[in-house]
Formats: C-alpha cells, sequence, structure tokens
C-alpha cells in the first residue's frame, strides 16, 4: 500500500523553463510534507516543507503547493537550472498521528541545456 | 556545523553474515531515523530512535536491528545477510520527533552482499 506516490519516473525540461513535479498521498492524517533532492552518491537535501495548514510555500526559485482536498502536492522550480537535474523525492508524515516519514520512489529531473 | 556521518561508505559481505553500521547525527538533533534505498524503490523506512527508545519500526523482519546510545549516535544491525539486503542504508538526524523540523541526511552506507 504506497502512501505517497510519485507517478511520473522522469521528466525532461528545458533549462530556464518551469519544472513541475507532482505527487499524491493517500493518507488524510499526513499534516507535513517535504520534498528532497538527490545526486548520485550522495543522500538526500531537504528543499522545501509546508504544513497542513498552508497551501503554497516558496523559498527562492523553489515553491511547493499543497491541496489537501485533492491529496496532492507539486514542486515548481523557476527557472530550472542544469544543476537542479537529481532525482526528487516527496515526502509526508503525521506528527499528531506518530507516523514516521513516508517516501515516494522519486522522480528523475533533466534539465537540458 | 558538521552534518549527518555515516560509517563505513562502503561494505562488502557474503550471504549468512551479519553487518553494523554506524550513523552519528547532527550534534544538537536526538532523532534517529534508518532506511533502505533500492533501486526504483525509493526509501523505505527501518526505524526511529529518539533518547534511546525506539519510537517506530518500519515492516522489515526481526533480522534488522538498531539502538541508540546517550549522545544519540545510533547503530543499525542486519544478521544472515540475504541477497536482496543489497542497498544503501540511509541514515537521518532531526531535533526531536515532535517538531516540524526536516529530517538531514547522511551519505549513505552502500552495503553489497556476493
Amino acid at each position: 500500500d504506497q502512501q505517497v506516490k510519485q507517478n511520473s519516473p522522469s521528466l525532461s525540461v528545458q533549462e530556464g523553463r518551469i519544472s513541475i513535479l507532482n505527487c499524491d498521498y493517500t493518507n488524510s492524517m499526513f499534516d507535513y510534507f517535504l520534498w528532497y533532492k538527490k545526486y548520485p552518491a550522495e543522500g538526500p537535501t531537504f528543499l522545501i516543507s509546508i504544513s497542513s495548514i498552508k497551501d503554497k510555500n516558496e523559498d527562492g526559485r523553489f515553491t511547493v503547493f499543497l491541496n489537501k482536498s485533492a491529496k496532492h502536492l507539486s514542486l515548481h522550480i523557476v527557472p530550472s537550472q542544469p544543476g537542479d537535474s537529481a532525482v526528487y523525492f516527496c515526502a509526508a508524515r503525521s506528527y499528531s498521528g506518530n507516523t514516521p516519514l513516508v517516501f515516494g520512489k522519486g522522480t528523475r529531473l533533466s534539465v537540458i541545456a | 556545523k558538521a552534518g549527518v556521518t555515516q560509517t563505513p561508505r562502503y561494505l562488502i559481505k557474503t550471504r549468512g553474515q551479519q553487518v553494523t553500521l554506524s550513523c552519528s547525527p547532527i550534534s544538537g538533533h536526538r532523532s534517529v531515523s534508518w532506511y533502505q534505498q533500492t533501486p526504483g524503490q525509493g526509501l523505505q523506512f527501518l526505524f526511529e530512535y529518539f533518547s534511546e527508545t525506539q519510537r517506530n519500526k518500519g515492516n522489515f523482519p526481526g533480522r534488522f536491528s538498531g539502538r541508540q546510545f546517550s549522545n544519540s549516535r545510533s547503530e543499525m544491525n542486519v544478521s544472515t545477510l540475504e541477497l536482496g539486503d543489497s542497498a544503501l542504508y540511509l541514515c537521518a538526524s532531526s531535533r526531536d520527533p515532535g517538531s516540524n523540523q526536516p529530517q538531514h541526511f547522511g551519505d549513505g552506507t552502500r552495503l553489497s552482499i556476493l
């Protein structure tokens, strides 16, 4: 039972354009959502998070949108840069329900110069 | 500020052996979690420790065990290794499990079973 789903295994985007990575979840108890970026041979690096009391959070070129009714979140990267090429993981947890962090299987983003 | 440190980085074992992996969290972080990453499977949760107590456990067999010490350092042990245990094992730390703070990851231990 996959509680966090990233349905696109890969995505290619031109440099300078917007990258949109999507994530769906099934557990309505999830109240904290995060995005991580992972380069080969390195551990995941925290990018941005959002609490369920918000529907948008921005940090520089990265914006996360949360649609609780649809149980969907997305990560927007604008403008995309070649250094953004990596695997992006969506993760979620429920603090009130004391659940561990649950990860999606990741989306490989390739930014083409 | 030093990040999460995992040792060793690479390990080769044979079937039936056991292995111990080590994780030193970021200074001041008291919560440590372990994950297994295999190709195409994302990160699968193994355990979460806080104040030397296991708070959560993932759906892994009893061959996988862990512990946390009073200085928040953590170890995980896998006994009777199987070929399917070949994976990247990642450790992550955070200040405490009750806060909305992200977990920060080490670079992992790559375990290969021959």
